[in-house]
């Protein structure tokens, strides 16, 4: 069974920062990998999605990129922003049998980008 | 032009009520899925449908119950709502089973 961890749990960082974020999967049989952005009280946004034969996807400040060999992905984020804070959701999606496919989520990093 | 709409986006009812919320997507995609955020805000995954055929059960109460009348709708039943159903649920949908996911907004709900 998938598992989806990422670490850190919350994160506080000044702005401009450059950061990390980490996410780590146990099954490497993946067709894909997507970042998810959730604001309180909002639905998730997508950010990027990698898929399983990618290095990396850029879309402005954000880069992830993937390991699937090693079941990792990091999103980095250039110059971080007060809008930037948010919880930052990994999900990775794989084959679960029986026709199917499911996307397992992390529990997420909160981020919190201080002016 | 809403990507996929959920409603209603709050719902407050009292336990032992039968509750549904509706879900649409106009992104001409062949798969659906309803997820749950509990309170530890963990998403996980409920029930997925490709054109309009239930592929995943994820051991949820046989109170739920996921209705597909055509490709583009997949509502959520809830009978006998419990204090413990309570929580986040999100509609989503993909192209095709293994594509990217795009989310709905979410309806938060809470039994009293």
């Amino acid at each position: 069974k998938q598992e989806v961890t990422q670490i850190p749990a919350a994160l506080s960082v000044p702005e401009g920062e450059n950061l990390v974020l980490n996410c780590s999967f146990t099954d490497s049989a993946i067709y894909n990998l997507q970042w998810f952005r959730q604001d309180p009280g909002k639905g998730l946004t997508s950010l990027l999605l990698i898929q399983s034969s990618q290095r990396e996807q850029t879309s402005g400040r954000l880069n992830a990129s993937l390991d699937k060999s090693s079941g990792r992905s990091t999103l980095y984020i250039a110059a971080s922003q007060p809008g930037d804070s948010a919880t930052y959701l990994c999900a990775v999606h794989g084959y679960s049998g029986a026709g199917s496919y499911q996307l397992t989520f992390g529990k997420g990093t909160k981020l919190s980008v201080i002016p | 032009d809403t990507a996929v709409s959920q409603t209603p986006k709050y719902l407050v009812t009292q336990m032992g009520n039968d509750k549904s919320i509706k879900c649409e997507q106009n992104l001409g995609h062949d798969t659906m899925y309803w997820y749950k955020q509990d309170s530890k805000k963990f998403l996980k995954i409920m029930f997925s449908y490709n054109n309009k055929e239930l592929i995943i059960n994820e051991t949820v109460p046989n109170r739920f119950s996921p209705k597909s009348p055509d490709k583009a709708h997949l509502n959520l039943h809830i009978n006998s709502l419990e204090l413990g159903d309570s929580a986040v649920y999100f509609c989503a949908s993909s192209r095709t089973p293994d594509a990217g996911y795009t989310f709905g907004s979410g309806t938060r709900l809470t039994v009293v």
